[in-house]
């Protein structure tokens, strides 16, 4: 089944732990990306990638890291989480980069840092 | 630069009423439109795509968009609510020319039986 799979689903967490979110999609797409959704915000970019090895910033990317080793991963690195991360982080792909292509989403990861 | 307005954070209809849900964008260029489909405990989910082949694009579970550049619109409609609707929906913009798409705020719409 083409999907795109993130872990964990939830997580709590404390000020400053470093923690990693994985996203995993199986459908050989180029184009993946992070975002963060908040009441009243919509989604939000964090980061993205246009193939492996190649990431750039999108709107709100202070405290988050990401790495794309292998097109099929991208995790999202929180090196010292604070509470305004507190949110529901989501992982899309899409077959090629660029504003006129379906994005797959993943579940969704919340994620509390109290 | 791109951006989309979505009127309404909640719209509350009555199961078999008509659902109307409006977006608005702002493009320098011929946009690409997206209805997306947030249910509970759920990822997002494409539920329909304007692409400049026809004005009025349908999508999946009787939903349907109409693109009007006079008005800068593009409102999600369902001619009869089904309780399954009731879910957050977001409308989003991108260019070809661009590595991203923008979100609108979503706006929930609640079903009264």
């Amino acid at each position: 089944e083409a999907q795109v799979t993130q872990n964990p689903r939830y997580l709590i967490t404390v000020t400053g732990k470093k923690l990693t979110v994985t996203c995993s999609q199986n459908m050989n797409h180029e184009y993946m990306s992070w975002y963060r959704q908040d009441p009243g915000l919509g989604l939000r970019q964090i980061y993205y990638s246009m193939n492996v090895e190649v990431t750039d910033k999108g709107d709100v990317p202070e405290g988050y890291k990401v790495s794309r080793k292998e097109k099929r991963n991208f995790p999202l690195i929180l090196e010292s989480p604070s509470p305004n991360q507190t949110s529901l982080y989501f992982c899309a792909s899409s077959k090629l980069a660029g504003g006129n292509n379906e994005q797959f989403f993943g579940p969704g990861t919340r994620l509390t840092v109290l | 630069a791109q951006s989309v307005t979505q009127l309404g954070s909640h719209v509350s209809v009555s199961e078999g009423a008509l659902v109307l849900l409006r977006c608005n964008y702002s493009s320098s260029v011929p946009p690409y439109l997206f209805w997306y489909v947030q249910y509970p405990n759920q990822g997002l989910q494409l539920l329909l795509k304007y692409t400049s082949a026809a004005t009025l694009v349908k999508g999946i579970n009787g939903f349907e968009a109409e693109f009007k550049k006079s008005e800068t619109s593009f409102h999600l409609t369902k001619p009869s609510a089904h309780m399954s609707d009731a879910a957050e929906y977001f409308c989003a913009v991108g260019r070809s020319s661009a590595s991203k798409i923008i979100f609108g705020s979503g706006t929930r719409l609640s079903i009264r039986p």
